[in-house]
């Protein structure tokens, strides 16, 4: 089955500056990359996702990337604010299958 | 973002009682999921349910959990004896209208047991 690793656990910024957090996964059969945040005791929210179609995809300060050759994708944030705080996971699957979870990280932003 | 409904919010049980979490998925999907996230930890599959029958289960669905679609709109997940171990926020989620790819959840039933 899939196998989604997950880095960093834990990333502290300050306010205005750029935060990356980077997963692989393992199954290429895998053809879907959603991003979810996931606020304390709340459900996870879709923030962007990526098909292995497309190298990239952005929607204002956040971008993901997808390089299928290295299985690996990444959720870039730019000009983080306080309110980015958050848990943010990833996840991969093959269309109408599971989603497989990252561990998620543990975002913090400082004004 | 479409709409999926949970009840309860929260539940609270005695190891060894049964539990039935409920879900309202976004209408007209065929394909329903649920997933349970320990507190702290990854959200991790249970089971996906196409057309009323169970398309996929992992591991953690063993025979203590069920489930079913009473009617044409609700889906439940029974819990026959709960374990102390079972306790965690249970979400359910449903593809959306335009992509059937994206999987939006529910605000999540949190399972407490005793």
């Amino acid at each position: 089955g899939e196998n989604v690793e997950q880095h960093p656990s834990t990333l502290s910024v300050q306010e205005g500056d750029s935060a990356v957090i980077k997963c692989t996964y393992s199954d290429s059969a895998s053809n879907y990359f959603p991003w979810y945040k996931q606020e304390l005791g709340k459900r996870p929210q879709l923030i962007i996702d990526i098909r292995s179609n497309v190298g990239e995809k952005k929607d204002q300060r956040i971008a993901v990337t997808l390089n299928k050759t290295a299985k690996h994708f990444s959720l870039h944030i730019t000009e983080t604010q306080p309110e980015d705080s958050a848990v943010y996971f990833c996840a991969a699957t093959s269309g109408y299958s599971t989603l497989t979870f990252g561990k998620g990280t543990m975002l913090l932003v400082s004004p | 973002e479409p709409e999926v409904t949970q009840t309860p919010s929260h539940q609270v049980t005695q190891m060894g009682q049964e539990v039935i979490l409920r879900c309202v998925p976004i209408s007209n999907h065929l394909y329903f999921y649920w997933y349970r996230q320990i507190l702290g930890q990854k959200v991790e599959f249970l089971v996906s349910f196409y057309n009323n029958e169970i398309s996929e289960k992992s591991e953690i669905f063993d025979d203590q959990f069920s489930v079913e679609r009473p009617d044409g709109s609700n889906f439940t997940l029974k819990i026959r004896s709960t374990k102390l171990e079972d306790s965690a926020m249970y979400f359910c989620a449903s593809p959306g209208l335009v992509s059937t790819d994206t999987q939006y959840f529910g605000p999540g039933t949190r399972l407490t047991v005793l």
